[in-house]
């Protein structure tokens, strides 16, 4: 079975800087798909980026970025310019790509903190 | 707005009690899924249905049941309620297997 591990319960960044937050995943398959989503204090789940392993060029969008490391089943997200309404709980999730596996495995979170 | 919508928001219920908590997906959106978000659980996939079909099950106590209707619509119906139970429960959408699931805003269920 898939596992997703985020090793870091809490993190904290000031406004403006940046931050990296860590997720590892166990699987077997050779295709899947990674995701982090944000929840923020409203509950909504957001999806923030994407990956698809097939892929060897980083996922970006905007002040998002991922360094995925295929060899090392690492997912890492790192936030750019960091800003308040980045404040949320952040979930790395993990997809696979066949057999009877239709679902989200989602790692147990980070509490991102923005500092102003 | 993810296009999905979830009622009621809030549930406040007694142990050993049914609800039914709904679920819309996004217009087009053939894949719904059902997910439970607790403190010790974290988020869990617990079943989804694709164009009516049952297509996977997870961590779904028998006490739980789910369906989805001929206007894709879906619900969740949980029975002889714990305390456990107290949740948020999450639909999610898709147009495709391998496609982003949106999420619609949740209902918080609390059985008392």
């Amino acid at each position: 079975a898939q596992t997703v591990t985020q090793s870091q319960p809490e993190m904290s960044v000031q406004e403006a800087e940046t931050v990296t937050l860590s997720c590892t995943y166990d699987t077997s398959e050779s295709d899947y798909y990674l995701f982090w989503y944000k929840q923020p204090p409203s509950r909504q789940m957001i999806l923030v980026i994407r990956q698809e392993a097939y892929k060897q060029q980083n996922a970006t969008e905007n002040r998002f970025s991922v360094n995925f490391q295929k060899a090392a089943k690492s997912f890492s997200l790192k936030i750019s310019d960091s800003q308040l309404g980045d404040a949320a709980m952040y979930f790395c999730a993990y997809w696979g790509s066949g057999g009877s596996n239709y679902k989200l495995t989602f790692g147990k979170g980070t509490l991102l903190t923005v500092n102003p | 707005d993810s296009g999905v919508t979830q009622t009621p928001k809030h549930l406040i219920t007694a142990t050993g009690q049914r609800v039914t908590l709904r679920c819309s997906p996004r217009s087009g959106d053939l894949s719904v899924y059902w997910y439970q978000q607790s403190l010790d659980q974290g988020l869990q996939f617990l079943i989804q249905y694709y164009n009516g079909e049952e297509r996977a099950k997870g961590n779904i106590l028998e006490r739980f049941s789910a369906q989805q209707f001929p206007d894709l619509h879906s619900e969740l119906n949980l029975s002889s309620l714990e305390l456990g139970d107290s949740a948020l429960y999450f639909c999610a959408s898709s147009d495709g297997d391998y496609n982003e699931q949106f999420f619609g805003p949740g209902t918080r269920l609390t059985v008392l």
